[in-house]
């Protein structure tokens, strides 16, 4: 199984402040198709998860252009430009080139100082 | 807008059995792989398992295999989750979640709590 490794696992950021996320793998993530599937989610206090990024820098719809991924091979990251309140949760990576199973890192908590 | 709601969660005893079910709507059910993933409390997301549009790939973990069963109705655009065998390990909030045949789980519903517990 390939294991996915973010970190930090808890991230205190200012508001207006940039983050950014670290998430390795423990195998390749480029596809024989070329692709490499690697996803980022969040998920805020008390919500379901929401995609915010697909095949490494893909932003969903509706997703604000301050959140940017990036990286490739085995490692990879994500970057909210300047952290809003709303921001608060936690990200998770998932690769889903390798499979079954699907596996995600253990997810980091970014929180306001 | 794409809709999905899942159901049939609750209290069950160890060795007991239980069937979730998933509602989409907003999107046409039939053309779309589907996935069951699960996060137990306080920890992170793990994936469960996935069936594809026509029943023709049904993939599991490795911890569910032989005890849990995933299935879908596509003239009910309803996704289910029949879970035997259950331990406590398996307490966890259920999600159902599209795939989009792009790069996978895009739509999440809101998760169906499952207590194994005597």
């Amino acid at each position: 199984d390939v294991v996915m490794t973010q970190s930090p696992l808890s991230l205190p950021v200012t508001l207006g402040q940039p983050a950014s996320i670290s998430c390795r793998s423990s195998q390749s993530l480029v596809s024989s198709d070329g692709n490499t599937y690697l996803n980022w989610f969040q998920q805020r206090p008390g919500q379901s998860p929401r995609r915010l990024i697909y095949k490494v820098s893909n932003r969903d719809s509706g997703v604000p252009d301050r959140f940017s991924g990036s990286g490739s091979g085995t490692d990879f990251t994500l970057k909210i430009s300047r952290v809003e309140a709303e921001d608060v949760g936690v990200y998770y990576c998932m690769q889903v080139t390798h499979w079954p199973p699907r596996t995600f890192g253990q997810g980091t908590k970014v929180e306001i100082k | 807008q794409v809709q999905l709601v899942e159901s049939g969660g609750g209290v069950v005893q160890p060795g007991g059995s239980l069937r979730l079910s998933c509602a989409a709507s907003g999107f046409t059910f039939s053309r779309h792989g589907m996935h069951w993933l699960r996060q137990a409390p306080g920890k992170g997301l793990e994936w469960v398992a996935f069936m594809q549009h026509d029943g023709s790939r049904i993939n599991y973990v490795d911890s569910v295999k032989g005890r849990f069963t995933i299935s879908r109705d596509n003239s009910k655009d309803t996704l289910y989750l029949q879970m035997n065998s259950l331990r406590g390990e398996d307490t966890a909030v259920y999600y159902c979640a599209r795939d989009d045949h792009v790069a996978g789980e895009d739509f999440w519903g809101q998760g169906t709590l499952v207590t194994v517990s005597s």
